[in-house]
């Protein structure tokens, strides 16, 4: 069982809706990650927060935008989105101040943009 | 940012022991070597992870070169729940954010036969 829980877990938007892709976990980790993956390839990394601030951006598209309310809490809004930007969405989550940097996916939300 | 070449599938039959090779020849001296899995439709799993001693878990081994530049992911006995695209990662920490940024390589798709 994952203790990264992702909703929804699919959804199908067009490109002019506005949307949102919701990630929780309460393992007390301080880092909070998103990756997207497209059909057999594997994940890319898009954003990492670290204790709620955003500390990495891949350089993704400001179409796609993230947000920390809280440490358990992860968002990532999305607008205007492209064809090209169907795909699962994963979230990932790390506790910091250990050796193993293990980080914790959950199942993912795949999304498809019509 | 190091890379790391695995070769792109394997087949082993149920229950023999499977080896999964990774190359990392441009590994720096602070890398440590993880290993994610990722079965069919479900986020990545860790597996294993280690910096220059062979270590063991409940899920494989993981058997380091002396000069680390390539190390063996080995899965004792495999069963068909172990069919899954096997990912070696070359784990970089940010000072300070307590983030760690993995970056997926193409991967190993593991096919075990019953």
């Amino acid at each position: 069982d994952t203790e990264v829980t992702q909703t929804p877990k699919h959804l199908v938007m067009g490109m002019t809706n506005k949307k949102s892709l919701k990630c929780e976990q309460h393992m007390g980790h301080r880092a909070m990650y998103w990756y997207k993956q497209k059909a057999k390839k594997p994940p890319e990394l898009m954003f990492v927060y670290s204790y709620e601030k955003l500390s990495i951006n891949e350089s993704v598209p400001s179409r796609f935008s993230p947000e920390c309310p809280n440490s358990s809490l992860l968002n990532l809004h999305l607008h205007a989105l492209q064809p090209e930007d169907s795909a699962l969405y994963l979230c990932a989550s790390s506790q910091d101040r250990t050796n193993t940097g293990e980080l914790f996916f959950g199942e993912g939300s795949r999304l498809t943009v019509l | 940012d190091a890379k790391t070449t695995q070769p792109n599938s394997m087949e082993s039959n149920e229950e023999e022991p499977v080896h999964l090779p990774c190359n990392h020849s441009t590994i720096s001296g602070t890398d440590y070597i993880h290993w994610y899995r990722q079965l069919p439709s479900q986020g990545p799993e860790y597996v294993i992870h280690g910096l220059t001693s062979n270590v063991n878990n409940r899920m494989a081994s993981l058997a380091i070169a002396e000069d680390r530049k390539s190390s063996t992911l080995i899965l004792h006995r495999a069963t068909l729940r172990d069919a899954a695209v096997y990912y070696c990662i070359l784990r970089v920490t940010y000072s300070g954010a307590g983030s760690y940024q993995l970056t997926f390589g193409k991967g190993t798709k593991l096919s075990v036969i019953p």
